[in-house]
Formats: C-alpha cells, sequence, structure tokens
C-alpha cells in the first residue's frame, strides 16, 4: 500500500477482554516494529519483526500482549485480559529492512485503544 | 543503556519568528542516528530531520536545521520562518546504526504557534 494502515483506528473494550490489533506495512518493508504511546510516558518499543520472525521481543510489557507476523506482511497485536494501563495510543512502522543504513521508518496513525 | 532527555515539555513561537527545541542524549556507541520526528493531531510520526553521528555536518531540510554536538551529546532543532502547520508534538529520538526502525524516543515537546 501507499503507507502503514493501522485498524481500527480506535478500539473501547471493556476490561478482562482480548484484543487485537493489525498492522499493513508498506509494500516491500521487510521490517516492522510496535511501539506504545502512553500519556506521560512517551513512546516505548514494544517488538520488532524481521520477516515473520521477532528477534526483539525485549518490550513487550507482559504476557499478556503477543504479536505475529505472516507472510512477511501483515502483523497483529494482541492483548489478553486487558486492563486499564493497557489504554495507549499503538502504533506502526515499518522500513525496508533492519541492518540497511539511510532506510527511514514510516508510521502509521496508531490505533488509540480505550479500557473501561 | 541509551537515553534521550528533551526538557521543554512545551514551547511557544510567533508565526515567521525562529524557534529552537532541546535534545539531549546518552549513549557508548559510536554508530548511531538521531532524529526530530512531528506528531500532528492525526497522531502519525513523520520524520522531519535525520543526522548520521558521523557527519560532522549539521542535516538541514528546508526551514528545519539541526545543531549537533556530539561531545555535548546535543541535538537541538531549530524552525525558521515558523508556520502555523509547524504546530505538533516534536519529539526527538536515537537509533544505534542498521536498526533506524528501532527508536528511543524522548517524551516530546509541545510546539504552540501564534499568529
Amino acid at each position: 500500500g501507499a503507507g502503514v494502515s493501522q485498524s481500527p483506528s480506535n478500539k473501547v473494550t471493556e476490561k478482562g477482554k482480548d484484543v487485537e490489533l493489525r498492522c499493513d506495512p508498506i509494500s516491500g518493508h521487510t521490517a516492522l516494529y510496535w511501539y506504545r504511546q502512553s500519556l506521560g510516558q512517551g513512546l516505548e518499543f514494544l517488538i520488532y519483526f524481521q520477516g515473520n520472525s521477532a528477534p526483539d521481543k525485549s518490550g513487550l510489557p507482559s504476557d499478556r500482549f503477543s504479536a505475529e507476523r505472516t507472510g512477511g506482511s501483515v502483523s497483529t497485536l494482541t492483548i489478553q485480559r486487558t486492563q486499564q494501563e493497557d489504554s495507549a495510543v499503538y502504533l506502526c512502522a515499518s522500513s525496508l529492512r533492519q541492518g540497511a543504513r539511510n532506510t527511514e521508518a514510516f508510521f502509521g496513525q496508531g490505533t488509540r485503544l480505550t479500557v473501561v | 543503556a541509551q537515553t534521550v532527555t528533551q526538557s521543554q515539555p512545551e514551547m511557544s513561537v510567533q508565526e515567521a519568528e525562529t524557534v529552537t527545541l532541546s535534545c539531549t542524549y546518552d549513549t557508548s556507541e559510536s554508530d548511531y542516528y538521531l532524529f526530530w520526528y512531528k506528531q500532528p493531531p492525526s497522531r502519525q510520526m513523520i520524520l522531519v530531520i535525520r543526522q548520521e553521528a558521523y557527519k560532522q555536518q549539521n542535516a538541514t531540510e528546508n526551514r528545519f536545521s539541526v545543531n549537533f554536538q556530539k561531545a555535548a551529546k546535543s541535538f537541538s532543532l531549530k524552525i525558521s520562518d515558523s508556520q502555523l502547520g509547524d504546530a505538533a508534538m516534536y519529539f526527538c529520538a536515537y537509533s544505534r546504526g542498521g536498526s533506524q526502525g528501532n527508536l528511543i524516543f524522548g517524551k516530546g515537546t509541545k510546539l504552540s504557534v501564534k499568529p
């Protein structure tokens, strides 16, 4: 696609429910990144994919968070048993490939998750 | 561990004037990149300017320029001839060389532009 696409744009869910957030990267971009932007916390790195594998999951805040990527394209971030502290904007970015110099990460418009 | 600090939570500038946003960072790496990203209300992060650590010359992009002081680990953004459309959150970010999507962000500076 022309840019990084994320869906849904906004999601309101009840505490304890599971949610899935989707990211469709720019066509041909093999590297994909998830970030969380919380009020007062800034942007935190969550996980990155190179192709379908996730060499760095260090930022996932708990085992309720997981992510997968299939076909080297679309990625899904899943949050199980959501808590109010999970409320944030979840941003996805993609780039040509990890390790390439002079590449740029392009961001989507994010999913605003509200847990009530 | 690498850190990025933006000490100005909010800044204001008059339209057509110049404003400078501050950023300091800490790293023991020699190969790294520094970035300024703009985030308007649409939430999409837009790359404003990028600086490679091994390049001594300060990067410029039209009205945007940086003052990169490597020894002081300082990376400020100057916006000249400010426009109403420049109003946004501005984030300073760091990445290791070859990992330009794996970014460490500062907490941001909210820039207001007064007509």
